[in-house]
């Protein structure tokens, strides 16, 4: 099965620098996701790690550590639109399986 | 290029009755996805298609859920009776195939049951 754990809530600050962690554990590995959903919206994709290591894209970068079961989501120079829930996904052998979210929110 | 369109967007209904929602995934995508979401918690996979074959619904309540794909393009989910404890957002998602990493996700149905 799967197993996957992020913070419930986050705070920030504009113009600040969050680091949201994810850890999991699976009996498959895929690849890792994480997807922005804002509230009443569908999630919508920001990134995907399948090798250790740093993806950078624009003000948001995710690192993966399979060895420890360990992923993280970095967003610099938060904006008031960064406000949303930040769910962790994890690829099994077919299918994705979701954390509950991490819910950030950015205050001026 | 269209993303995922379903509808209804929000349905509600009395417990004991039906409802169906609609998916139309993007045009190409093989492989679709129903969700089922809680306030407060990530997607659960209901049920996957690759084309008009079901080769995942081990989560689906089969007694009372159910879901066809019949021509392999859009799908729809049902709910038959409804019970409170169904009240949830319903999302359905594509990909271009199993081996596809993105997932694109259609706005979602919100059903309350009264």
């Amino acid at each position: 099965g799967q197993n996957i754990d992020q913070p419930t809530e986050m705070t920030a600050t504009e113009g600040a620098i969050v680091q949201i962690n994810c850890t999991y554990q699976t009996s498959g590995f895929n690849g890792l996701f994480w997807y922005q959903q804002h509230a009443g919206e569908a999630p919508t994709f920001l990134s995907y790690n399948v090798l250790d290591g740093l993806e950078e894209k624009g003000r948001f970068s995710s690192f993966l550590s399979r060895s420890k079961g360990y992923s993280y989501l970095l967003l610099k120079e938060l904006q008031m639109k960064d406000s949303a829930s930040y769910l962790c996904a994890v690829s099994g052998y077919s299918t994705l399986t979701f954390g509950k979210g991490t819910m950030l929110l950015v205050s001026p | 290029e269209a993303g995922v369109v379903q509808s209804p967007r929000y349905k509600i209904i009395e417990k004991k009755q039906p409802v169906a929602f609609w998916c139309n995934p993007i045009s190409g995508h093989n492989t679709l996805y129903w969700y089922l979401q809680n306030l407060g918690q990530g997607p659960e996979l209901l049920i996957r298609y690759e084309n008009e074959e079901a080769v995942d619904d081990s989560q689906l309540p089969k007694d009372r859920f159910s879901a066809e794909r019949l021509k392999g393009v859009d799908s729809t989910l049902k709910i038959q009776p409804a019970e409170l404890g169904d009240s949830a957002v319903y999302l359905c998602a594509s990909s271009h195939d199993r081996g596809s990493y993105e997932q694109y996700f259609g706005p979602g149905t919100r059903l309350t049951v009264t």
